[in-house]
């Protein structure tokens, strides 16, 4: 049983296209974490979220804790946003995280 | 300010050999957690600490273990190493967990033939 669910799991985009990644969970939380990963390993983190929307820069996080869902837009998407989007939650009451199995996102010039 | 370190970041082991792994956080972070990322499993939670105390751990057998020292520095130890170990361990550090951002080390690629 897998406590976040990610789709899709891969991406394919044209430069510039808009771009929405989608994660659903299944536990109480209290936050969700939205993380990027290139090739290589390296993690970074994009978005804590635990209500309500967030944006930085071309990159737009959105999160309904009634439904449990979230999504990672990206607007105007370019090649160097290829990469692996991880979704992440923490559950109340828990230091423990709960991650989505990724989307591979690649996109082309 | 420096970000998370880990050393070493690659190290080939041979099955029943043990390995420690180390994880020194962001200035003033008291929060380590550790995780292990394999193209099977993805990544998965293996335990966390703060002020030196384990707060939580993942489903992994007792082979695995962790400690915090003092300066929150954090050190993972695998014993009696197997094939399926081989991964890319993370560490990350947070002022808190939950709701507090994580900042991630680059990863130590272990290789266990």
């Amino acid at each position: 049983k897998n406590e976040v669910e990610q789709s899709p799991q891969n991406l394919t985009a044209q430069e510039g296209e808009f771009i929405t990644i989608n994660c659903s969970y299944s536990v109480g939380i209290s936050a969700l974490h939205w993380l990027q990963q290139h090739p290589g390993g390296g993690i970074v983190s994009l978005f804590m979220l635990s209500s309500g929307k967030k944006k930085h820069g071309r990159l737009i996080a959105t999160i309904n804790i009634q439904e449990k869902h979230s999504s990672l837009h990206i607007t105007a998407s370019h090649p160097r946003d290829s990469a692996v989007y991880i979704c992440a939650v923490s559950p109340v009451g828990s230091n423990q995280f709960y991650f989505g199995t990724g989307t591979s996102l690649t996109v082309i010039p | 300010k420096a970000g998370v370190t880990q050393t070493p970041r690659y190290l080939i082991k041979t099955r029943g050999q043990q390995v420690t792994l180390s994880c020194s956080p962001i200035s003033g972070h008291r929060s380590v957690s550790w995780y292990q990322q394999t193209p099977g499993q993805g990544l998965q939670f293996l335990f966390e600490y703060f002020s030196e105390t384990q707060r939580n751990k993942g489903n992994f057998p007792g082979r695995f273990s962790g400690r915090q020292f003092s300066n929150s520095r954090s050190e993972m130890n695998v014993s009696t190493l197997e094939l399926g170990d081989s991964a890319l361990y993370l560490c990350a550090s947070s002022l808190g967990t939950g709701t507090y951002e994580q900042y991630f080390g680059p990863g130590t690629r272990l290789t266990v033939t």
